[in-house]
């Protein structure tokens, strides 16, 4: 079993609609929550950050943890074609210094 | 603005060329920095972690005398791609983070080896 895992997608949504991007991860040590974007050919960007069980929306965005359950979403509201992207889960397990990624979720919004 | 600046963004070179890519961190003192490889639509892939003032720690399958890395200052580090051939063409990025927060990533080097 992987230690972060995503559905690689793609998946497709209609411009306006929301677009949520879900990831799974092994290690119950995990204390910190990451999502990056990734544009083709460049390097990853972040988006969010999100430490405790809950909600954290920022903008269009909203990171959800349930560490019980070992998931950790993101919602995009209103998605944009602009939003059309690689997106990357990132969890800091326990103190490590470097973060587990997964594989990414590639995200076209449709016009 | 920039967090880390990474630098060149492009490279192409003839097979057996070393080429050396810089990573600075802007912002803060970076005791770590990381460097990344990534492949064509795939996944990234971390080759060794980049501490200040000693031995980088390389992840298992990264040939540490193919890859040098020298971490000489607390906003330095360097990746050289030693005797570089056509399979070592990737997209090499270098991320910097402190304590608990998140990485945050250059812009990566496109390397090409002809």
């Amino acid at each position: 079993q992987k230690e972060v895992e995503q559905n690689s997608g793609p998946l497709s949504v209609p411009e306006g609609a929301i677009a949520s991007l879900n990831c799974t991860y092994s290690d119950r040590g995990s204390q910190s929550f990451f999502w990056y974007r990734q544009y083709s050919g460049k390097s990853p960007e972040l988006i969010m950050s999100i430490y405790s069980n809950g909600d954290k929306e920022d903008g269009r965005f909203t990171a959800q943890l349930n560490k019980a359950s070992q998931y950790v979403s993101l919602l995009i509201r209103d998605s944009q074609p602009s939003d059309s992207a690689t997106y990357l889960c990132a969890v800091r397990i326990g103190s490590a210094r470097q973060l587990t990624f997964g594989s990414g979720t590639q995200l076209t919004v449709l016009p | 603005g920039a967090v880390v600046s990474q630098h060149p963004s492009w490279v192409i070179c003839k097979s057996g060329t070393s080429v050396k890519i810089e990573c600075r961190s802007l912002d803060f003192q970076a005791t770590t920095m990381f460097w990344y490889r990534q492949f064509p639509k795939q996944s990234l892939m971390l080759m060794a972690t980049s501490n200040e003032g000693s031995k980088a720690t390389y992840e298992q399958g990264v040939e540490k005398d193919k890859f040098l890395i020298n971490h000489a200052s607390l906003t330095l580090s360097t990746l050289t791609v030693t005797s570089a051939h056509p399979e070592d063409s990737s997209f090499y990025i270098c991320s910097v983070s402190s304590g608990n927060q998140p990485q945050h990533f250059g812009d990566g080097t496109r390397l090409s080896i002809l």
